[in-house]
């Protein structure tokens, strides 16, 4: 059974800083793995997705890497503004289903 | 291009009764996941729909049952409401083609309350 992990729980910085989110995985046999964003009350917000075949993907200030053998990806978000302030979510989707597979999620806080 | 939609937004009901949600799947797009996320956690996959049908499932009871239309949108239906269904309903839309390597694009869920 998969299972996804992500450390910190909760994450507080100040503006401006370069912040790395955690994320682990059980079954290396994954298809790809996505980044999703959630902002209080709301849905997912998808930031990056990972195929199995990839080590990183880049878009804006974010960046994601993966190591499929090692069970793990990283979030790395540079210059963190408030409005960065949410949960973010990693998700793996693999095995004999279609099914995403999520983390308990990292909330960040950006103070001014 | 409209995105993923729900209703309602938010639901109040009590213990025993039932509850049916909606969700339009994002235009083009004709595979329907639903998943369920309680407070402070990650969602938990429900079942999964395409050609009208539950192709996959989670581990959830039979009280949850779902329908696919024609036109892609989807219900999902709770029997027999307990204090537990209370949570964020959350309906992702995805093509069947591709389906491995596409992202799933999420609506902004149904906040269900059972009191």
């Amino acid at each position: 059974k998969q299972e996804v992990t992500q450390i910190p729980a909760a994450l507080s910085v100040p503006e401006g800083e370069n912040l790395v989110l955690n994320c682990s995985f059980t079954d290396s046999a994954i298809y790809n793995l996505q980044w999703f964003r959630q902002d209080p009350g709301k849905g997912l917000t998808s930031l990056l997705l990972i195929q199995s075949s990839q080590r990183e993907q880049t878009s804006g200030r974010l960046n994601a890497s993966l190591d499929k053998s090692s069970g793990r990806s990283t979030l790395y978000i540079a210059a963190s503004q408030p409005g960065d302030s949410a949960t973010y979510l990693c998700a793996v989707r693999g095995g004999s289903n279609y099914k995403l597979t999520f983390g308990k999620g990292t909330l960040l806080t950006v103070n001014p | 291009d409209a995105g993923v939609t729900q209703s309602p937004t938010h639901l109040i009901k009590t213990r025993g009764q039932q509850v049916t949600l909606r969700c339009s799947p994002k235009s083009g797009h004709d595979t329907v996941s639903w998943y369920q996320q309680a407070l402070g956690q990650g969602p938990q996959f429900i079942f999964q729909y395409y050609e009208e049908e539950e192709r996959q499932r989670g581990n959830f009871p039979d009280r949850f049952s779902g329908h696919q239309f024609p036109n892609y949108s989807s219900e999902l239906n709770v029997n027999a409401l307990l204090l537990g269904d209370s949570a964020l309903y959350l309906c992702a839309s995805s093509t069947r083609t591709g389906r491995w390597d596409q992202p799933q694009h999420f609506g902004d869920g149904t906040r269900l309350s059972i009191l």
